[in-house]
């Protein structure tokens, strides 16, 4: 069955680290790729978004995320976060012949320390 | 400002009981969606409906049921609540952009 990782399940950070989180996916053709975010207390939202084109993809809040069809990953990345950036994260993908329906990996959750 | 409304944020409800969740969506989308995100699992989707009326089983669909009488709204039916149904469910709605708009959630517990 199609299935989507996420490999890091949480992850601490300090205030002006990098960030990078791992998301793969299980299908070698046309996908199309999401990362979204839940803040606490608040409901999901799309940080960025891969259908086609360039595949560095800028989202929200500084975040990028880049889509390697050779190795099925679309890592999310920030190069500073903040304690603002508090959060899980989501990576998610719909495939060709299912376009509507959208696949979660388990999800990753940050926390960033001042 | 696009709004996917879901009707209770808090609920607590006794085994056996029957449990409505209602979403509706103001966006005129085609597509809508439950689904449930439990701790360490991510979301998982219990049903979606493309259209009016019509609905599809999602990845887990048992112990739930679905009604989709008009497009904007998309309730999710628990005929016999079960502690194992306690969690967080979600509703969402898409349009032809393949994007998911999510509303607040629903927080369930069965005692």
């Amino acid at each position: 069955a199609q299935s989507v990782s996420q490999h890091n399940h949480h992850v601490i950070l300090s205030e002006a680290a990098s960030l990078e989180l791992g998301c793969n996916y299980s299908y070698g053709g046309t996908v199309n790729l999401f990362w979204y975010v839940q803040y606490p207390g608040q409901h999901l939202q799309l940080l960025l978004k891969y259908f086609s084109g360039d595949p560095l993809v800028k989202g929200i809040k500084g975040f990028e995320a880049e889509f390697i069809k050779s190795k099925f990953s679309f890592n999310l990345r920030k190069p500073s976060v903040q304690w603002s950036d508090t959060a899980e994260y989501f990576c998610a993908v719909t495939y060709p012949f299912n376009t509507d329906k959208l696949i979660f990996g388990t999800g990753t959750r940050l926390q960033v320390f001042p | 400002d696009v709004k996917v409304t879901q009707s209770s944020r808090y609920l607590v409800k006794r085994t056996g009981e029957k449990v409505f969740l209602e979403c509706v969506q103001d966006m005129d989308h085609e597509n809508m969606f439950w689904y449930r995100q439990d701790p360490g699992l991510g979301l998982r989707l219990i049903y979606f409906s493309y259209d009016v009326k019509m609905k599809e089983k999602g990845d887990i669909p048992e112990g739930y049921s679905v009604s989709r009488e008009k497009k904007e709204r998309f309730s999710l039916i628990l005929e016999s609540a079960s502690t194992n149904q306690t969690s967080m469910y979600l509703c969402a709605s898409s349009g032809n952009t393949g994007e998911l708009f999510f509303g607040e959630g629903s927080r369930l517990t069965v005692l």
